[in-house]
């Protein structure tokens, strides 16, 4: 079956260190992967993506990911932490051939002052 | 750019009465548009596909007949949640798909609609 799972259900960091949100997959095929954040009552926004190319994936809000394909994952990364950057983040999976995305379960980073 | 809207962004029903929530896709057209809800402190749970001028698909567990979808122009679907209960209160997300030049396409989120059902 075709999953994307988030070990982590929350992650703490200090404003000003690095932060990194753990990401895994498990699909048929080529992936095609995203991470979306989620700030409280909203919708999704979409932060970047992985179809092909180069393993480091750079998007919105200076935060990038890299893609492993032999760990099979998409781990979430910014150098610098915000205490804006507080919020919900998911690693996302399209399916192959498909428009649906799979969701992991979420991962709430908290960012202290 | 690729807005999604919702509407409303809030609603309080009472049991038993119908709630029509819309997605309206505001600076692209939208052929296909997707339908998820969300539990408290839990995952997006995709709901069904909206096709502009067709039967909607719905996931395995969905009830086609309780949630009915209408995807009736390339800027609009809705959803409307029929006879509700209780047990459907939680936060619907729709999203828009938008196809690039390349062919590629990406899903945009509208802002979800908080249900309570009393």
């Amino acid at each position: 079956a075709q999953s994307v799972a988030q070990p982590e259900d929350q992650v703490n960091v200090a404003e000003g260190n690095p932060l990194t949100v753990k990401c895994t997959y498990s699909v048929s095929g080529n992936p095609y992967l995203f991470w979306y954040v989620q700030y409280p009552n909203r919708g999704l926004q979409f932060l970047l993506k992985y179809i092909t190319g180069d393993n480091l994936v750079k998007g919105s809000y200076g935060f990038e990911a890299e893609f492993n394909k032999s760990q099979t994952s998409f781990h979430l990364k910014k150098p610098s932490a915000l205490v804006s950057d507080s919020a919900l983040y998911f690693c996302a999976v399209r399916l192959s051939n498909t428009d649906k995305l799979i969701f992991g379960t979420g991962t709430r980073l908290q960012v202290f002052p | 750019g690729a807005v999604v809207s919702q509407h409303p962004s809030w609603v309080i029903c009472k049991s038993g009465t119908s709630v029509k929530i819309e997605c309206r896709s505001l600076d692209f057209q939208a052929t296909t548009m997707f339908w998820y809800r969300q539990f408290p402190k839990q995952s997006l749970m995709l709901m069904a596909t909206s096709n502009e001028g067709s039967k909607a698909t719905y996931e395995q567990g969905v009830e086609k007949d309780k949630f009915l979808i209408n995807h009736a122009s390339l800027t609009l679907s809705t959803l409307t949640v029929t006879s509700a209960h209780p047990e459907d209160s939680s936060f619907y997300i729709c999203s828009a798909r938008k196809f690039f030049r390349d062919r590629d396409y990406e899903q945009y989120f509208g802002p979800g609609t908080r249900l309570t059902v009393t």
